[in-house]
């Protein structure tokens, strides 16, 4: 049972557009939501997070949103750039379930000039 | 500075044989993950540490699975008698865990993962 789906295997926007990544999660007890960009041959990174009582968080070109009623997340790149071309995975973290993540399956986000 | 590290990167392994996956924290942190991820998957959680005491294994898929951290910084997982559904890329990471910090201030630093390919 996947608990959080990413349903967009890919997506492809022109640089300095904006980029949509979406997420959906079955779990209500889910407290805390991640986002981690992922490059060939590497680990995943950190990029931007949000907590179950909030709606939105921005961090320079990146923000997420969050819509618990729909169990739904968003992230938002303004503006796109080539740079930004890589997998991103949307994960959550459960209450009570220390910090062990459950991840989506990812989505490869291609800037093209 | 130095980030999480694992050895090594690339593993191939006949069916049947035992594996060992290393993983080097960064230093001071106390909390430390496997995660195993299947190719175009998500990766998984299998096991967490906090300090050397394994707190959750509840995500490892068999008891072929070991995993161990005995003097709380670096850990091995270990695969006994491998199959072929266990290619994949083990990623550990790790987190600097204090009890006065708020949890959502504990980010993740993940390696750069093994890639296991049994045979």
């Amino acid at each position: 049972d996947q608990q959080v789906k990413q349903n967009s295997p890919s997506l492809s926007v022109q640089e300095g557009r904006i980029s949509i990544l979406n997420c959906d999660y079955t779990n209500s007890m889910f407290d805390y939501f991640l986002w981690y960009k992922k490059y060939p041959a590497e680990g995943p990174t950190f990029l931007i997070s949000i907590s179950s009582i909030k709606d939105k968080n921005e961090d320079g070109r990146f923000t997420v949103f969050l819509n618990k009623s729909a169990k739904h997340l968003s992230l938002h790149i303004v503006p796109s750039q080539p740079g930004d071309s890589a997998v991103y995975f949307c994960a959550a973290r459960l209450t009570g379930g220390g910090n062990k993540l459950t991840f989506g399956t990812g989505t490869q986000l291609k800037v093209e000039l | 500075g130095a980030g999480v590290s694992q050895s090594p990167r690339y593993k191939v392994a006949k069916r049947g044989q035992d594996v060992a996956l290393r993983c080097d924290p960064i230093s001071g942190h106390v909390s430390l993950f496997w995660y195993q991820q299947a190719l175009g998957q998500g990766p998984e959680f299998l096991t967490y540490f906090q300090n050397e005491a394994q707190l959750d294994k509840s995500g490892l898929p068999s008891d072929r699975f070991f995993a161990e951290r005995p003097e709380g910084s670096v850990s091995t997982l270990k695969i006994q008698r491998t199959q072929q559904e266990d290619s994949a890329v083990y990623l550990c990471a790790s987190s600097f865990y204090d009890r006065a910090l708020d949890l959502s201030d504990n980010e993740q630093f993940f390696g750069p993962g093994t890639r296991l390919t049994v045979l």
